[in-house]
């Protein structure tokens, strides 16, 4: 099955204690992104990633790192999570629609709760 | 750069009822136009999308949408709501040679029995 898993689904942590919400998707997409959804602000995009080795700040960068060493994975990092960073995540992949990439038709994964105390 | 307005952060209706979510936008040129329903505790799924050529598009679960270049809009509309549609209906326009679609703050649908 065509699928984007996210790990973990749920997750309680401290001010300042590193984690990683991993991403993986099955169907060899080229571009993937994490997105975060806060009550009234939509989905805002963090970071995205084009191919392998090639990625971009989205709109809310701050207090993130990504990386896409292979294409199938695209681990969403917080080195020192604050409590402003308590949302729920999503990753997403698409293969660019129509040789544009603005037709991109996204998969998501089913989202990854984040608590930071 | 592109943006997306859904003036609507609820709606409720009864079940049965015919179903309007507005969506206007922003951008210069032709748009992509995407809607996606996100279900309690799961991903974004896409209801349907627009590119181009005839403006009343079909999707998925009975929804259709309408593009109107002359209002900037693509309202979603379903003539007879289900209670598994009782969901949150996002609005999304991407632009050619951007990566980064937007996405607007989303429609919660609650539907009454």
């Amino acid at each position: 099955e065509a699928q984007v898993t996210q790990n973990p689904r749920y997750l309680i942590t401290v001010t300042g204690k590193k984690l990683t919400v991993t991403c993986s998707q099955n169907m060899n997409h080229e571009y993937m992104s994490w997105y975060r959804q806060d009550p009234g602000l939509g989905l805002r995009q963090i970071y995205y990633s084009m191919n392998v080795e090639v990625t971009d700040k989205g709109d809310v960068p701050e207090g993130y790192k990504v990386s896409r060493k292979e294409k199938r994975n695209f681990p969403l990092i917080l080195e020192s999570p604050s409590p402003n960073q308590t949302s729920l995540y999503f990753c997403a992949s698409s293969q660019p629609g129509q040789g544009v990439p603005g037709a991109n038709v996204l998969t998501f994964g089913a989202g990854s709760r984040l608590t930071v105390l | 750069a592109q943006s997306v307005t859904q003036p609507d952060i609820h709606i409720t209706v009864s079940e049965g009822a015919s179903l309007e979510l507005r969506c206007n936008y922003s951008y210069g040129a032709t748009p992509y136009l995407f809607w996606y329903v996100q279900s309690p505790g799961q991903g974004l799924q896409l209801l349907l999308k627009y590119f181009s050529g005839d403006t009343l598009v079909q999707g998925i679960k009975g929804f259709e949408a309408e593009f109107k270049r002359s209002q900037s809009s693509f309202n979603l509309r379903k003539p007879s709501v289900h209670w598994s549609d009782a969901a949150e209906y996002f609005c999304a326009v991407g632009a050619a040679g951007s990566y980064i679609p937007t996405f607007g703050r989303g429609t919660s649908l609650i539907v009454h029995p």
